[in-house]
């Protein structure tokens, strides 16, 4: 079965850069979204279609794509970002939705 | 909005079976694909199964393939997940949740709160 991976856990300082990759072999060929999910919270889209923002997301949070690996990048991290993060796709049929295994970012 | 309220969930002892039901509304329930999505204790997100919108269309993660049924009532605006022969490894929390379909890709969009499944004797 087609799988997604993320590193278990990021960590950086307030104001710092932080980015999560995903990595999986359809990537090239199917679009990677992006969740945030904080504790008792449902996860929340904060990128679509590998690089799209929907509206009332900080423009501090971006996606990119390169081959099979999607990263997401968040700029001047702030304490309110600690959360998990997950990315989405789906295999190259398109049929089967997978979730990556998330990141738990932390702001030290 | 949205409002996805699951029910159904509980104990129950391995083999046996469980039917979820997930109510909708505040939106147009047969416009949208949805979907049940569960999270393991310890474990990350995982998509089970989806439903076209007119449920003409199913798809089913290769773990539950053949044990669960994804269905649902249009004029009851309700979404239902048949689980049969449990596991242990299918204890977890179960999302009822909205699926947006865009230029042939999905993601998903609103989540219920979830009903807690526990598979153990």
């Amino acid at each position: 079965s087609y799988e997604l991976t993320q590193p278990p856990s990021v960590s950086v300082s307030p104001g710092q850069t932080a980015r999560i990759t995903c990595s999986g072999d359809a990537l090239p060929k199917q679009y990677a979204y992006w969740y945030q999910r904080k504790p008792g919270q449902a996860p929340v889209v904060i990128v679509y279609k590998d690089n799209q923002r929907p509206s009332g997301i900080p423009e501090r949070f971006s996606g990119s794509s390169s081959g099979t690996t999607v990263t997401l990048t968040i700029t001047r991290v702030e304490a309110e970002d600690e959360a998990d993060y997950y990315c989405q796709s789906a295999d190259s049929s398109g049929v089967y939705v997978v979730f990556g295994g998330g990141t738990k970012l932390t702001v030290l | 909005q949205v409002q996805l309220v699951e029910s159904g969930g509980g104990l129950v002892n391995p083999g046996g079976s469980l039917r979820l039901s997930c109510a909708a509304s505040t939106f147009i329930f047969s416009d949208y694909y949805m979907s049940w999505i569960r999270e393991a204790p310890g474990k990350g997100l995982e998509c089970l199964s989806y439903i076209s919108n007119t449920g003409s269309y199913t798809s089913y993660a290769d773990s539950v393939k053949g044990r669960f049924t994804i269905s649902r009532d249009n004029a009851k605006n309700s979404l239902y997940l048949q689980m049969n022969g449990l596991t242990v490894e299918d204890t977890a929390v179960y999302y009822c949740v909205r699926q947006r379909v865009s230029s042939g890709s999905y993601h998903f969009d609103s989540w219920g709160e979830g009903t807690l499944v526990t598979v153990s004797s």
